[in-house]
């Protein structure tokens, strides 16, 4: 079964730049998860999709983040403008029934 | 709201040596508790998960909810098990995401 995939890997930007990730989950998951990884901390929980609707996004910085996921399906999440402090990986996490979560690969930004 | 206390950031111990990551949490329900793996260059995977009551990779985590601590152990390290290990905890109900602390990375010296 394929896992999550993310794209890009890999992005560099200027501070107050945009950038924006994108998200397949793992076919059939009805559970989303947008995680964001600082270096040297553990994830920390930005959004959770159930379905296209939003269960949690409590700890998502709405000034200059957001995120959707339009079809139920593939998901997007968007920074901008960007700040040093945004420099982290973000990863995507699916599930189907919400007790085990599968993450991608992460997708590595650099704010410069 | 629940949190997740992993005390050692980093543990090294020798091949053949018995391992512990500590793992505290606090939450006021019955949660589901975790431990993720990360080896280097690789996707955050789960390792085991305390309702399975299972041995994987010849690890085991046993869950104290009157100490509220998951740690997890292994009798004999292997050099393959240097990795990063994260602890996570799974609000009853699942309805919310997992609370992961901040990681313990585990060093195998030959």
């Amino acid at each position: 079964e394929a896992g999550v995939a993310q794209s890009p890997r890999y992005k560099i930007i200027e501070k107050r730049q945009s950038v924006a990730f994108w998200c397949n989950p793992i076919s059939g998951h009805a559970t989303l998860y947008w995680y964001q990884q600082i270096l040297g901390q553990g994830p920390k929980l930005l959004i959770q999709f159930q379905n296209n609707g939003v269960v949690d996004d409590s700890q998502l910085p709405k000034d200059r983040f957001s995120a959707e996921r339009l079809k139920g399906v593939d998901s997007t999440l968007k920074i901008q403008p960007a700040k040093l402090e945004d420099s982290a990986v973000y990863l995507c996490a699916s599930s189907f029934g919400g007790n085990t979560i599968y993450f991608g690969e992460g997708s590595w930004l650099t704010v410069v | 709201a629940q949190r997740v206390t992993q005390p050692e950031k980093l543990l090294s111990v020798f091949k053949g040596a018995p391992v512990e990551l500590k793992c505290n949490y606090s939450y006021s329900g019955s949660p589901e508790l975790f431990w993720y793996v990360q080896y280097s260059r690789q996707r955050l995977q789960l390792l085991l998960r305390h309702i399975s009551r299972e041995s994987i990779k010849g690890f085991t985590a046993d869950l104290n909810k009157g100490e509220t601590s998951f740690h997890l152990k292994k009798p004999f390290a292997q050099e393959e098990d240097s990795a990063m290990y994260y602890c996570a905890l799974l609000p009853g109900g699942g309805a919310d995401g997992l609370t992961f602390g901040k990681g313990t990375h585990l060093i195998i010296q030959p």
